[in-house]
């Protein structure tokens, strides 16, 4: 089984700022990894996503995450952020086998603020 | 840009009822999903659908649940016999073959049951 933990309900933080989004997985096979960002009343949009090759992926709107194999994690990083951005962002993962099914964590609501 | 798109926006039902909700995947996409999302909760797994036949399904998916792809183009989730805590929000996911692992989600139905 796998598993999807995101340690942070909620990140406040200003506009311009840095920020960071945690999260950890756990599962007995290879994995695929991704973040999706939910805007308010609205779906669920992929960011960006990690399958193999580079540890660093680059998504949309400037966003970026490192794989780290050994520490299970796959944290979502901004340098600068905007206004725009706040939103809940998830993080997902699914085995590498024949299941595609997305197992999802509890979600980061990021807040900026001027 | 191609989407998902989900009717009705927002379903209100009396606890016994049967419901039905409606999901238009993209049209070139091959796999199917739905997954719920209980206020306050993770987004959970609910089944996926390939080839006119369910190909994995969650607990949560018992036999009051059924998903039906019935013409070309539609995909739906019925629920025989609401209760309570089937209120939720309900996406619905596309996705095009074995080889894209990204799955394209709808804005979601949100489904209260009283």
């Amino acid at each position: 089984a796998q598993s999807v933990t995101q340690l942070d309900s909620q990140v406040p933080v200003f506009e311009e700022a840095p920020v960071e989004l945690r999260c950890n997985y756990s599962s007995s096979v290879s994995v695929y990894l991704f973040w999706y960002v939910q805007y308010p009343n609205q779906g669920l949009q992929l960011l960006l996503k990690y399958l193999s090759g580079s540890t660093l992926v680059k998504g949309i709107n400037g966003f970026e995450a490192e794989f780290n194999k050994s520490q299970t994690s796959f944290h979502l990083r901004k340098p600068s952020v905007h206004i725009s951005d706040t939103a809940e962002y998830f993080c997902a993962v699914r085995s590498a086998g024949t299941a595609s099914k997305l197992t999802f964590g509890t979600g980061t609501r990021l807040q900026v603020t001027l | 840009e191609p989407e998902v798109t989900q009717t009705p926006s927002h379903q209100v039902t009396q606890m016994g009822q049967e419901v039905i909700l409606r999901c238009v995947p993209i049209s070139n996409h091959l796999y199917f999903y739905w997954y719920r999302q209980i206020l306050g909760q993770k987004v959970e797994f609910l089944v996926s659908f390939y080839n006119n036949e369910i190909s994995e399904k969650s607990e949560i998916f018992d036999d009051q649940f059924s998903v039906e792809r019935p013409d070309g183009s539609n995909f739906t989730l019925k629920i025989r016999s609401t209760k309570l805590e089937d209120s939720a929000m309900y996406f619905c996911a596309s996705r095009n073959t074995t080889s894209s692992y990204e799955q394209y989600f709808g804005p979601g139905t949100r489904l209260t049951v009283t």
